[in-house]
């Protein structure tokens, strides 16, 4: 089956620094591949998504590229900030069970930033 | 923006209790999904809903059922609740080949 490994957190940082989660995959065919982020207290957000190798997602100054050669699609942010504390997830959409009109969605188990000023 | 909405963002029941979550989307979208998650765990997916009367479960669909008599709405319920069941419950929307779009969260506790 497919599956998402990420690196375990937490991983605490100055504001400012350079940021990088690791994320690896496992999946049959071409999945489509996603991070998400959740602020305390809150549901899930998409933060970027990336649908073929080499595609590069981006938003809010977080990058992941889609790495097929090395089935890894790992987060950066050349510079974070307070603000971007919180749990983010790797997570992937196959297209397995397309017949019944659904895309089994994995997720890996999450990394806690924190960002001290 | 699409939205998902949970009936409560906090819920304190006992064991042996049936317990409801509730769980509605406004944007028309096939799938709907049900999560819990848990320190150290992740998302970890107990059933989910393609269409309307439609349901399959999930990883972990032991002591849940579920109920999507509408489109836009996709119930939870615990049976029989239990103090293992004490989490947070997660409802997701998505149209087909786009992503998933989350709900605040119910953070339930069972004494």
């Amino acid at each position: 089956g497919n599956s998402v490994t990420q690196m375990e957190g937490p991983v605490t940082l100055s504001e400012e620094a350079f940021l990088t989660i690791n994320c690896t995959y496992t999946a049959t065919g071409y999945p489509s591949l996603f991070w998400y982020v959740q602020y305390p207290g809150e549901g899930l957000q998409l933060l970027l998504k990336a649908t073929k190798a080499d595609d590069k997602g981006s938003n809010k100054g977080f990058e992941a590229t889609y790495r097929k050669e090395t089935t890894s699609f790992h987060l950066e942010k050349g510079s974070v900030q307070v603000s971007d504390s919180a749990v983010y997830f790797c997570a992937l959409s196959d297209l397995g069970g397309l017949s019944g009109g659904y895309q089994k969605v994995t997720f890996g188990t999450g990394t806690k930033l924190q960002v001290i000023p | 923006d699409v939205k998902v909405t949970q009936s409560s963002r906090y819920l304190v029941k006992r064991t042996g209790e049936k317990v409801f979550l509730e769980c509605v989307q406004d944007m028309d979208h096939e799938n709907m999904f049900w999560y819990r998650q848990d320190p150290g765990l992740g998302l970890r997916l107990i059933y989910f809903s393609y269409d309307v009367k439609m349901k399959e479960k999930g990883d972990i669909p032991e002591g849940y059922s579920v109920s999507r008599e509408k489109k836009e709405r996709f119930s939870l319920i615990l049976e029989s609740a239990s103090t293992n069941q004490t989490s947070m419950y997660l409802c997701a929307a998505k149209r087909i080949f786009q992503p998933q779009h989350f709900g605040d969260g119910t953070r339930l506790s069972i004494l």
